[in-house]
């Protein structure tokens, strides 16, 4: 059973970089699998932020993308998310989710983490 | 991006209705549709895959079905935990785009 845990602070100040981890449990960090940071503003639908594969390759949203980094870290089992220049807008539960290449469907996600943006 | 249009919007059901949610793509993305069950405070569930494909664990009254543009989730005989927020997501390209969500109230 694989499990994955954000981390990272809640708040972040306007402007400024939010940056979270993500935890993967087991051993198919390393497998052919892509993973994922999606969002969901309170009270509103999922977007998807961008995903990595255990060799450090990437796929954005365009929307996002000239402020998204994600990074991987593989001898923990950990990828990590930072999005620069925050406005209120970026207020959400970020969620990191294991994403399956075949069918593309996300198949184990986190529990989710909020952060929210203000001064 | 592909445009992901679920209707309803919400919909008020009773213990042991069928119902029907429906999903429809800005353009064809085949059989690669995705549907999650969300409750409040957590994170979304898989319950279908590839349009049709019940997800391993998933009780057997979902069902999925469509290809190309449109596609539905169906909940055979609805149970007291099935009221929940349910969504479509395409995986044919990206972005990988979700539709609105369709609220099940009781």
């Amino acid at each position: 059973q694989v499990q994955l845990q954000e981390s990272g602070p809640g708040l972040v100040k306007p402007s400024g970089t939010l940056s979270l981890a993500c935890a993967v449990s087991d051993g198919s960090f390393r497998s052919d699998n892509w993973w994922s940071w999606v969002r969901q503003p309170p009270g509103r639908g999922l977007e998807w932020i961008g995903e990595i594969f255990h060799n450090g390759n990437t796929n954005h949203n365009p929307s996002l993308e000239r402020r998204v980094t994600i990074s991987v870290d593989n001898p923990t089992n950990q990828f990590s998310l930072k999005l620069t220049s925050v406005t209120a807008a970026d207020t959400a539960v970020y969620f990191c989710a294991r994403r399956v290449p075949r069918y593309g469907h996300f198949d184990y996600w986190g529990p989710g983490t909020l952060v929210t943006v203000s001064s | 991006d592909i445009q992901m249009t679920q209707s309803p919007s919400s919909l008020s059901a009773s213990v042991g209705d069928r119902v029907t949610i429906t999903c429809r793509a800005s353009q064809s993305i085949t059989t690669y549709l995705n549907w999650y069950q969300q409750y409040p405070g957590k994170a979304p569930k898989l319950l279908i895959y590839a349009a049709s494909t019940l997800q391993s664990g998933v009780p057997s009254r979902f069902s999925g079905s469509g290809s190309e543009t449109d596609f539905t989730l169906s909940i055979s005989s609805l149970q007291a935990d099935d009221f929940a927020t349910y969504y479509c997501q395409q995986s044919y390209t990206i972005p990988r785009t979700f539709g609105q969500g369709t609220k099940l109230e009781i």
